[in-house]
């Protein structure tokens, strides 16, 4: 069974970089079909999607996010990580690490969704 | 303000039929993409509930259905139960912005 777990600081600074990883255990985040991504949601809100990353390292990010959103993939200890700088109290929420599966081969980007996700995690943005 | 818009509650007692819209536009729903729906529980990760506008993941029980037509997308629940007090969210996919989009989730009370 595929589980996936973040894991980092629950506080950070403000104007500071917000870094967390996800270890995927059950499966092999090399696989070709699959992406992984970021999702968070702040207290009380909806989800947001943050960006995703393949295993080959291409991204796709918010444009929202985008100038401050890096997603990067370490194959070799199955984790994928998202750093976002310049935070401020508005990126307070839970950050949710998620597999990006679609059904069948030769899937467009639009047919992809997020089938397995981790518990997720609350970053608070405070001094 | 999120690109596809969901009302914010929808309310139903037990053994009843509710449903759930998601409203999208040309750049999303209305391209032809896919609508997916997740279920969140309180105080727990989204669950993904139905895939690819109408199939289940095995074990969602076939009370949950979904549909799409035109830019709109519709999940609906057949004899609701206690358990299924949650929030529902639906998701695309966004050719203007490039990206994966969510709703903004309607919270489900049963009466």
């Amino acid at each position: 069974q595929l589980q996936l777990q973040e894991s980092g600081p629950g506080l950070v600074k403000p104007s500071e970089t917000l870094s967390l990883t996800c270890t995927v255990s059950g499966g092999s985040i090399s696989s070709s079909s699959y992406y992984w991504g970021w999702i968070r949601q702040p207290p009380g809100k909806g989800l947001e999607w943050i960006g995703s990353i393949y295993y080959s390292g291409s991204t796709y990010y918010n444009p929202s996010l985008k100038s401050r959103v890096t997603i990067s993939v370490d194959t070799s200890n199955n984790q994928f990580s998202v750093k976002l700088s310049s935070v401020t109290a508005a990126d307070t929420a839970v950050y949710y690490c998620a597999r990006v599966y679609c059904t069948g081969g030769n899937c467009y980007l639009g047919d992809y969704y997020f089938d397995y996700w981790g518990q997720g995690t609350l970053v608070t943005v405070s001094s | 303000q999120s690109v596809l818009t969901q009302p914010p509650s929808v309310s139903g007692a037990p053994g009843q039929r509710v449903t759930f819209s998601c409203t999208g536009s040309s750049s999303n729903i209305g391209a032809g993409y896919d609508v997916h729906w997740y279920q969140q529980l309180p105080g727990t990760a989204p669950k993904l509930l139905i895939y690819g506008n109408n199939n289940r993941p095995s074990g969602v029980p076939d009370r949950f259905s979904g549909s799409k037509s035109g830019t709109s997308a519709s999940l609906a629940i057949t004899g609701l139960q206690a358990e299924d007090e949650a929030d529902y969210y639906c998701q695309s996919y966004d050719s203007s912005l490039s990206g994966w989009v969510f709703g903004g989730g309607t919270k489900l009370t049963v009466l």
